[in-house]
């Protein structure tokens, strides 16, 4: 299965400002998600990234404070803009493999805005 | 759409127990899968199990094990002989069939299990 490293691992920042999150898969896949995790909650989807087109966005969730770049089959970024306390939360990207791996998953970011 | 319920908030058994977590959905598909995923402190969600729906003989791993009945759409996790190590919240997740592409994953709410020594 595919391995994922996501940076930062974690990060405190100030409201107003925004945070990027990188995913770097070592090999070529068609499809990234971007999930978010509330402190004691699941998983929400909050997009789908397909290399060279915009990705798709789940209800509740905008392109405007979640911006999306996928430049190639092996990378993605997830921007949190204009950052509020409700973005606190552990951000998470997944590529999907095969039904026999099931999702590999970044191992998560943490962010505390403050 | 499709969902998925955990209606155990929160398990604790002591080592070497066994331990059943419940896991039930909600969809029109005939074609789908469903996973175990098991989140420990280091928040690395990690897959445990899964069961192809057009399967029907339960999916083992080793000490982990399924009990999948398609009708009733329910999809509990045993986990035999409990480890400390097994402590770790655990999402139950149904993912539609990859005939339509690659799909997005449905998770349930989780169920926070504690194994005590």
């Amino acid at each position: 299965s595919a391995v994922i490293s996501q940076k930062p691992s974690r990060d405190i920042c100030q409201r107003g400002t925004s945070l990027t999150i990188q995913c770097q898969v070592d090999s070529q896949v068609t499809m990234m998600f971007w999930y978010r995790q509330q402190p004691g909650q699941s998983l929400t989807l909050i997009a789908t990234a397909n290399q060279g087109s915009e990705a798709t966005y789940e209800s509740g969730f905008v392109i405007d404070k979640f911006p999306i770049s996928r430049p190639n089959l092996t990378f993605s970024t997830l921007t949190v803009s204009n950052m509020s306390p409700e973005d606190s939360s552990i951000y998470l990207c997944s590529v999907a493999g095969t039904p026999n791996y099931g999702y590999t998953f970044g191992s998560g970011t943490r962010l505390t805005v403050v | 759409a499709q969902t998925v319920t955990q209606s155990q908030p929160e398990m604790s058994v002591q080592e070497a127990e066994t331990v059943t977590l419940s896991c039930t959905y909600d969809t029109s598909e005939n074609n789908y899968y469903l996973f175990w995923y098991k989140q420990p402190p280091s928040r690395q969600m990690i897959l445990v199990i899964r069961q192809e729906a057009y399967k029907q003989q339960n999916a083992t791993e080793n000490r982990f094990s399924v009990n999948f009945q398609k009708a009733a759409k329910s999809f509990s996790l045993k986990i035999s002989d409990s480890q400390l190590g097994d402590t770790a919240m655990y999402f139950c997740a149904f993912m539609k069939s990859l005939n339509q592409g690659a799909q997005k994953l449905v998770f349930g709410q989780g169920t926070r299990l504690t194994i005590n020594p």
